[in-house]
């Protein structure tokens, strides 16, 4: 079946370093892939997605490649702030197993960030 | 603010109790989906409806009955709990069901089985 892997947690920056989040993925057919990112005492919100093979997605500063050769979807950021203090999800949704697009999560990164 | 409302946003129950949970989403989709976050495990998915009609349910104990009376309105009918049903409960929706379809989540309730 599907499956997303995330980098462990918890991960502490300081502000204005460089954040990478590694996520790999295993799943047939053409999945699309996500980051969402959930502020504490708060739901899930999309951060950015890639439906295809290199497609970048972006917002807020954050980037995304979709890297089908390495089947990796790794979350960049070139500063961090204090405010990205948050868990990261990556997830992807893929057409294999039937007719059902099941959101697939990984376990989250917890990123803090530093003054 | 994600277009999708979830109420009550804190609930204690005792394991006699009944309740219900209730999402509305303000975004004209037409799947909706409940999931469960516990803490240190993944996200899980729990029920899964389109057009009303539900084409997903993850081997959930049948204390939780869900209903979609229709595609803006969900809701998770809770009865005879067990404290390691404590969790947070997400409620998302999306414009149908497919590969390239975001989910968009609600704040989540914020449930405490005693």
């Amino acid at each position: 079946g599907d499956s997303v892997t995330q980098m462990e947690g918890p991960v502490t920056l300081s502000e204005e370093a460089f954040l990478t989040i590694n996520c790999t993925y295993t799943a047939t057919g053409y999945p699309s892939l996500f980051w969402y990112v959930q502020y504490p005492g708060e739901g899930l919100q999309l951060l950015l997605k890639a439906t295809k093979a290199d497609d970048k997605g972006s917002n807020k500063g954050f980037e995304a490649t979709y890297r089908k050769e390495t089947t990796s979807f790794h979350l960049e950021k070139g500063s961090v702030q204090v405010s990205d203090s948050a868990v990261y999800f990556c997830a992807l949704i893929s057409n294999s197993g039937g007719s059902n697009y099941k959101l697939t999560f990984g376990k989250g990164t917890l990123l803090t960030v530093n003054p | 603010e994600t277009g999708v409302t979830q109420t009550p946003r804190h609930l204690v129950m005792g394991m006699t109790n009944k309740k219900s949970l209730k999402c509305e989403q303000h975004l004209g989709h037409n799947a909706m989906y409940w999931y469960k976050q516990s803490a240190k495990k993944p996200l899980e998915l729990m029920f899964v409806y389109n057009f009303k009609e539900q084409t997903e349910n993850n081997s959930v104990p049948s204390r939780f009955s869900p209903e979609c009376p229709n595609s803006s309105h969900l809701f998770l009918h809770l009865h005879t709990l067990q404290p390691e049903d404590s969790a947070l409960y997400l409620c998302a929706s999306s414009p149908g069901q497919g590969v390239s379809y975001e989910q968009y989540f609600g704040p989540g309730t914020r449930l405490t089985v005693t």
